[in-house]
């Protein structure tokens, strides 16, 4: 029982740096969704996709790119990463937009 | 204001105890509402929906005033294992976006 895998679970990154997440579900989910929690923050939406090949800005997508080539995969692009990128990765999915999303375990970035 | 707001806590209750958080949230439009888990360094994990009519699953129980923009979590004989923090989420109306509260962090103590 897979459920929602994330790739990798720990990076450093330097300044300018650039590095992709991979996320992946088995669950014939519609809907994906990337978040970044930071303390005292809450999680917040990067960007989400409503199925394959689409894709949406959340409520912080600067800095940040997706793609949604296959149904199962959901990638999360940092192009030039900055310090200010130093979070948690959380990977979502839901079968609807409106039912149980369920997480994966998490992508710690440091960028430094 | 936030749309969706929680009490961070922490609250320290004693084993055994029952405890309630509340979580209010601003859009008036919000359809679907959840209490998810999260323990330290580790993915929310769904505790459970909540229902315009109350729901119960064992020790913990949900309620939703959609007059006044809240939902309750009450959990009753808290157990050291109830330690975590509880997030309060919201989803709006045609937005397939899910809108997490801070979280409240719960304590139980021996």
């Amino acid at each position: 029982n897979a459920g929602v895998t994330q790739t990798p679970k720990f990076r450093v990154l330097k300044t300018g740096q650039s590095m992709t997440l991979l996320c992946a579900q088995d669950m014939n989910h519609e809907y994906m969704y990337w978040y970044r929690q930071d303390p005292g923050m809450g999680l917040r939406l990067i960007h989400y996709s409503v199925g394959e090949g689409t894709t949406a800005k959340g409520e912080v997508p600067d800095g940040y790119n997706v793609s949604r080539l296959k149904k199962q995969n959901f990638l999360l692009g940092l192009e030039s990463a900055a310090p200010s990128q130093t979070s948690v990765y959380f990977c979502a999915s839901s079968y609807q937009g409106s039912t149980e999303a369920f997480f994966g375990q998490g992508t710690r970035l440091t960028v430094v | 204001r936030k749309e969706v707001e929680q009490d961070p806590g922490p609250f320290n209750v004693p084993e055994g105890a029952t405890v309630a958080f509340n979580c209010t949230y601003s859009n008036s439009a919000s359809q679907s509402f959840f209490w998810y888990r999260q323990d330290c360094r580790k993915e929310p994990k769904l505790l459970m929906s909540v229902y315009s009519s109350g729901n119960e699953d064992g020790r913990f129980t949900a309620q939703l005033n959609r007059a006044s923009q809240y939902i309750s979590l009450l959990i009753r004989d808290s157990k050291l294992s109830d330690s975590a923090t509880y997030l309060c989420v919201v989803n709006m109306v045609g937005t397939y976006k899910y809108i997490f509260g801070t979280g409240t962090r719960l304590k139980v103590l021996a």
